[in-house]
């Protein structure tokens, strides 16, 4: 049971290039966010979906797309990477959202833009 | 917009000691605060969740309190140990599913 899995763990892209970070869970909770965790920021939500088949921007989300494959995947793609998206990228997920229900991270991806 | 405030931003004690972390909070119309530990270059592991009609949580040596009319959370670690080492932040959860961080506390448990 690995719960929350994040892939890949480390990417360095250059100014312009496009990626996708993957996230998965094998929990079967309804809820996936997506956070980004800064130096002086703390982590802000970027993205999330609240069930399958629903997205909502967050506090951050300029600059990202997300698409919620399926109950288990929840993808964040940056289209034209920037520097000021270098960060530590969290993936997390509930039970139900706004149900008093626990968040579990994923172990993060730390992305580099050059 | 919510804000959510840590103090201190570092705290470093000798091993045994008990201690406080402290959580402040702008808005009061929260669902659930959660305690999470980060430990350097991971992610984050949930400790404590207090909802929003609870006063305080327990979970071995960490105690939880919320006192929502003020606006304060606090997390007592009792007995404290080197594997206690590492960043606290606290989160409040509003509505349409938005968790607020603070920027956490960073304790460290000298031998």
């Amino acid at each position: 049971n690995a719960g929350v899995t994040q892939t890949p763990k480390f990417q360095v892209l250059k100014t312009g290039q496009s990626m996708t970070l993957q996230c998965a869970q094998d929990m079967n909770h309804n809820s996936m966010y997506w956070y980004r965790q800064d130096p002086g920021m703390g982590l802000r939500l970027i993205y999330y979906s609240a069930s399958e088949g629903t997205t909502d921007k967050g506090e951050v989300p300029n600059g990202y797309n997300v698409s919620r494959l399926n109950k288990r995947e929840f993808s964040l793609r940056l289209e034209s990477a920037a520097p000021s998206q270098t960060s530590v990228y969290f993936c997390a997920i509930a039970r139900l959202a706004g149900q008093n229900n626990e968040q579990f991270f994923g172990p993060g991806t730390r992305l580099t833009v050059l | 917009k919510q804000e959510v405030t840590q103090i201190p931003a570092a705290l470093s004690v000798p091993e045994g000691e008990n201690l406080v972390l402290n959580c402040s909070f702008t808005d009061s119309a929260i669902y659930n605060l959660q305690w999470f530990r980060q430990d350097p270059g991971k992610g984050l592991t949930s400790l404590l969740l207090i909802q929003s009609s609870q006063r305080e949580q327990t979970s071995g040596r960490l105690n939880a309190s919320l006192d929502k009319s003020s606006g304060r959370s606090t997390l007592y670690i009792a007995a404290s140990q080197p594997g206690d080492s590492a960043t606290y932040l606290c989160a409040t959860e509003t509505s349409g599913s938005r968790l607020t961080f603070g920027e956490g506390t960073q304790l460290t448990v000298n031998p």
